[in-house]
């Protein structure tokens, strides 16, 4: 079965600063990829996703994820986080399985 | 446009009572998930079904746990009996086909006393 982790599970920033949590998975095969995130007391929302193509993909608000096949890793990045990022961030890759990460909190100081 | 509806949001019982918690799927999608979230244990895929066949059970934690989607439009998911390590946020996702992304509810907030 596959597995995703995220390296990070507390990321604490100050505004303004700049943003990449990891993202590995263990799957050799096509995968579809997904980053969701998290606001306090809400549910998941999809931030971006790759299927196929550029593997620079932008999302919302902001955010972008580089899909590195060689590495099986699908990073989150932002260039200046702001204190409404704070939330909580997973990733996933779904095939025929499907499997969250562990998540990443990420905490944003004004 | 209604996203995936849960209900209810929040659900206080004893233990040993029967839970029923309810989701209903964006309209047009043919695949439904459900989920648990515990601070201990993350995000717990527990069951999906395609055009409300369960593929997947393998994540639900025991017998106690079932699933129905008896129709394209509802699904439920019933504990019965609970117990305190039930309490948890259980979340309803939908999607059109399974490995496209998903929608998620609000979710049902469990407490078991």
């Amino acid at each position: 079965a596959q597995s995703v982790s995220q390296h990070n599970h507390h990321v604490i920033l100050s505004e303004a600063a700049s943003l990449e949590l990891g993202c590995n998975y263990s799957y050799g095969g096509t995968v579809n990829l997904f980053w969701y995130v998290q606001y306090p007391g809400q549910h998941l929302q999809l931030l971006l996703k790759y299927f196929s193509g550029d593997p620079l993909v932008k999302g919302i608000k902001g955010f972008e994820a580089e899909f590195i096949k060689s590495k099986f890793s699908f990073n989150l990045r932002k260039p200046s986080v702001q204190w409404s990022d704070t939330a909580e961030y997973f990733c996933a890759v779904i095939n025929n399985d499907m499997r969250f990460g562990a998540g990443t909190r990420l905490t944003v100081k004004p | 446009d209604a996203g995936v509806i849960q209900s209810p949001r929040h659900e206080v019982t004893e233990m040993g009572q029967e839970v029923t918690l309810r989701c209903k799927p964006i309209s047009g999608h043919n695949s439904l998930f459900w989920y648990r979230q515990t601070m201990m244990r993350g995000l717990e895929l527990l069951i999906y079904f395609n055009n409300n066949v369960p593929i997947d059970d393998s994540g639900m934690p025991e017998d106690r746990f079932s699933a129905k989607m008896p129709n394209a439009s509802f699904s439920t998911l019933k504990i019965q009996p609970s117990e305190p390590r039930d309490s948890a946020v259980y979340f309803c996702a939908s999607s059109f086909g399974h490995v496209r992304e998903q929608f998620f509810g609000p979710g049902t907030r469990l407490t078991v006393l």
